[in-house]
């Protein structure tokens, strides 16, 4: 039982690359989420989907995109990626109505 | 602009001992109140949820919230080095359906357990 699985784990980037973050639940929720958390900041919103064909923005969208690819898949792309960028990355899920995270193991990136 | 406050620390608490962590909210009417726990190099995980005043049990840990004053708690009873960890406090705001999309978190409080 998975749970919430994330890849890659660590990732290296020079800046302008591209890269995507790979984010698939099998615990059967419909919302699904991306953070990122940096020291000194806390854990902050990129973006989410409430459910399957639908994103939203959250507090901090620029410089990336996202794509519900079906109700398990849900991804994180860095079209040109930026040093600003270097974090500790999560996907999370959560129930209908429910404000009950669980968070994948999270991804390391670096961008140099 | 929504808030939510933490002492950074580090707390250092002995073990054996009550620790007791707060958080206050700027936004009146907020509805859910989590804790999370986070060891470092490692996910949050949730321990504790509360949605009404008063006092919430769970095991050794035991959250309050106050409305009125707009802060929640968390207390930790016999604390053991395993509790060493960053305690992260989060909130949905009024409008929200009780999702996590309008959820926001603290920063944190590095809570350290001296054997």
């Amino acid at each position: 039982n998975a749970g919430v699985t994330q890849t890659p784990k660590f990732q290296v980037l020079k800046t302008g690359q591209s890269m995507t973050l790979q984010c698939a639940q099998d615990m059967n929720h419909n919302s699904m989420y991306w953070y990122r958390q940096d020291p000194g900041m806390g854990l902050r919103l990129i973006y989410y989907s409430a459910s399957e064909g639908t994103t939203d923005k959250g507090e901090v969208p620029n410089g990336y995109n996202v794509s519900r690819l079906n109700k398990r898949e849900f991804s994180l792309r860095l079209e040109s990626a930026a040093p600003s960028q270097t974090s500790v990355y999560f996907c999370a899920t959560t129930a209908v109505g429910s404000g009950e995270l669980f968070f994948g193991e999270g991804s390391r990136l670096t961008v140099l | 602009q929504k808030e939510v406050e933490q002492n950074s620390g580090p707390l250092s608490v002995p073990e054996g001992a009550i620790a007791s962590l707060n958080c206050t909210y700027s936004d009146r009417g907020s509805q859910s109140f989590f804790w999370y726990r986070q060891y470092s190099g490692k996910s949050p995980e949730l321990i504790m949820s509360i949605y009404s005043n008063g006092d919430k049990e769970d095991g050794r840990f035991t959250a309050q919230l106050n409305k009125a004053s707009q802060y929640v708690s968390l207390l930790i009873r016999d604390s053991q080095p395993s509790d060493s960890a960053t305690y992260l406090c989060a909130v949905t705001p009024p409008y929200s359906g009780g999702g996590a999309d309008g959820l926001t978190f603290g920063k944190g409080t590095h809570l350290i357990i001296q054997p």
